[in-house]
């Protein structure tokens, strides 16, 4: 099966720096990733969605200049926390769409980034 | 954005069927149901998916409404592997984008 990964699979961080996160769909195309958050004994928060080659489209409430995306293949979106404070750690995890047309099924989630932030 | 409402928790005792129930009464006429379950520190597992016809596969069934207005997760036999947190989801044209939006989604307590 169609299988995603995320990369690093845990971080640390000192206040201020920036942190990359990968997500890669590693045996399909994926015109569509999608990011989420989640805090402790939480659901999953929609951040935002990226499509191959073009802006990200963010959530209300998720600050862009903060939280930057870049999808520049169709395997391949990064999210790079800028700036990070203790109050963004979080586990983060991203999700690839196959192409449309393929109804039913849509979304393979990777295993998500534990970030801390000290 | 459809949105849907789940039991916060739910218990079952090991080797017994679960029904874990989902209400969806805004659900479009092309959205699909989702059902994925999540395990501490882990990214969502897919479960199983439906449009309009009951569906079956190795992990679990889904019994969809008539109306389309609810839908039930069954588990046939419990174990303590499937402890984990229940989301079902609504996604598709009828919804306006292919999002997901995760709800509280239910608790499952698996008791041995």
């Amino acid at each position: 099966g169609a299988v995603v990964s995320q990369h690093p699979s845990w971080v640390i961080c000192k206040s201020g720096t920036s942190v990359k996160i990968e997500c890669r769909s590693l045996d399909f195309q994926a015109t569509t990733m999608f990011w989420y958050r989640q805090f402790p004994k939480q659901s999953l928060m929609l951040m935002a969605t990226s499509n191959e080659g073009s802006k990200a489209t963010y959530e209300q409430g998720v600050e862009k200049d903060k939280f930057l995306i870049n999808h520049a293949s169709l395997t391949l979106s990064t999210l790079t926390v800028t700036s990070a404070h203790p109050e963004d750690s979080s586990f983060y995890i991203c999700s690839a769409r196959v192409r449309p047309g393929l109804a039913g099924r849509e979304q393979y989630f990777g295993p998500g980034t534990r970030l801390t932030v000290t | 954005d459809a949105k849907t409402t789940q039991p916060n928790s739910m218990e079952s005792n090991e080797e017994e069927p679960v029904h874990l129930p989902c209400n969806h009464s805004t659900i479009s006429g092309t959205d699909y149901i989702h059902w994925y379950r999540q395990l501490p520190s882990q990214g969502p597992e897919y479960v199983i998916h439906g449009l309009t016809s009951n569906v079956n596969n190795r992990m679990a069934s889904l019994a969809i409404a008539e109306d389309r207005k609810s839908s039930t997760l069954i588990l046939h036999r419990a174990t303590l592997r499937d402890a984990a947190v229940y989301y079902c989801i609504l996604s598709g044209s009828g919804s306006g984008t292919y999002k997901y939006i995760f709800g509280t989604g239910t608790r499952l307590k698996v008791l041995a």
